[in-house]
């Protein structure tokens, strides 16, 4: 099993709609949750970070974290194709030390938001 | 604020040919990572230097990668000989600084340069 598990997808999604991607782990040392947005040919970008369970919102971006069922879901509201790219969580474990901390990735799951 | 800089973008090489790959990080950032992205996978992590000291090189498979970061700011990365599976895109990211406390992971955020697309046929 995989640390870290998300669909691959492909998402197709009307403009407009109200997206939901999810990521599972294994491992209960993961305590730093990120979502990084990748458009095609491109260096993914940070797009939310959280470090606790609950709800973290920007704009129409919406992180969750459940760490009781390890389960983190990004919504987007309102989606616009420039949303279009792969979206892939990521994870840190437990901070053993500055200047150390790696992130373990999902596959990313990839979206399109059709006009 | 520059971002950080990979070149070449694109690299098309034979099997058992040698290739290097150079990343220039974002001016100030002590840390230092490569990673290999497999199309469809997430990026995995290769090696990590704080300041020109590798911090972890555990999954870096050193039979034909190598890398170095010398005088604490440039990067190379060299594979030879290369592989059909090395077909990949190579990403360099950077950190800034270490911080401390519990939120430091989250301040220690890894930007990522635009990778640099090798093709090994």
């Amino acid at each position: 099993q995989k640390e870290v598990e998300q669909d691959p997808g492909p998402l197709s999604v009307p403009e407009g709609a109200i997206v939901s991607l999810n990521c599972t782990y294994s491992n209960s040392a993961f305590q730093y949750f990120m979502w990084y947005r990748q458009y095609s040919r491109k260096g993914p970008e940070l797009l939310m970070y959280t470090y606790s369970s609950g709800n973290k919102e920007d704009g129409r971006f919406t992180a969750q974290v459940d760490k009781s069922s390890k389960y983190i879901s990004l919504f987007i509201r309102d989606s616009q194709p420039s949303d279009s790219a792969t979206y892939l969580c990521a994870m840190i474990r437990t901070a053993t030390g500055a200047g150390s901390y790696q992130l373990t990735f999902g596959k990313g799951t990839k979206l399109s938001v059709i006009p | 604020e520059a971002g950080v800089a990979q070149s070449p973008r694109y690299k098309i090489i034979e099997k058992r040919q040698s290739v290097a790959f150079w990343c220039n990080p974002i001016s100030g950032h002590a840390t230092l990572y490569w990673y290999q992205q497999i199309l469809g996978q997430g990026p995995k992590l290769l090696i990590q230097f704080q300041n020109n000291g590798v911090v972890d090189d555990s999954q870096l498979p050193k039979d034909r990668f190598s890398a170095e970061r010398l005088k604490g700011v440039d990067s190379t990365l060299k594979i030879q000989p290369a592989k059909l599976e090395d077909s990949a895109v190579y990403l360099c990211a950077s950190s800034p600084p270490g911080t401390s406390g519990p939120q430091a992971p989250l301040k220690e955020t890894q930007y990522f340069g635009p990778g640099t697309r090798l093709l090994v046929l």
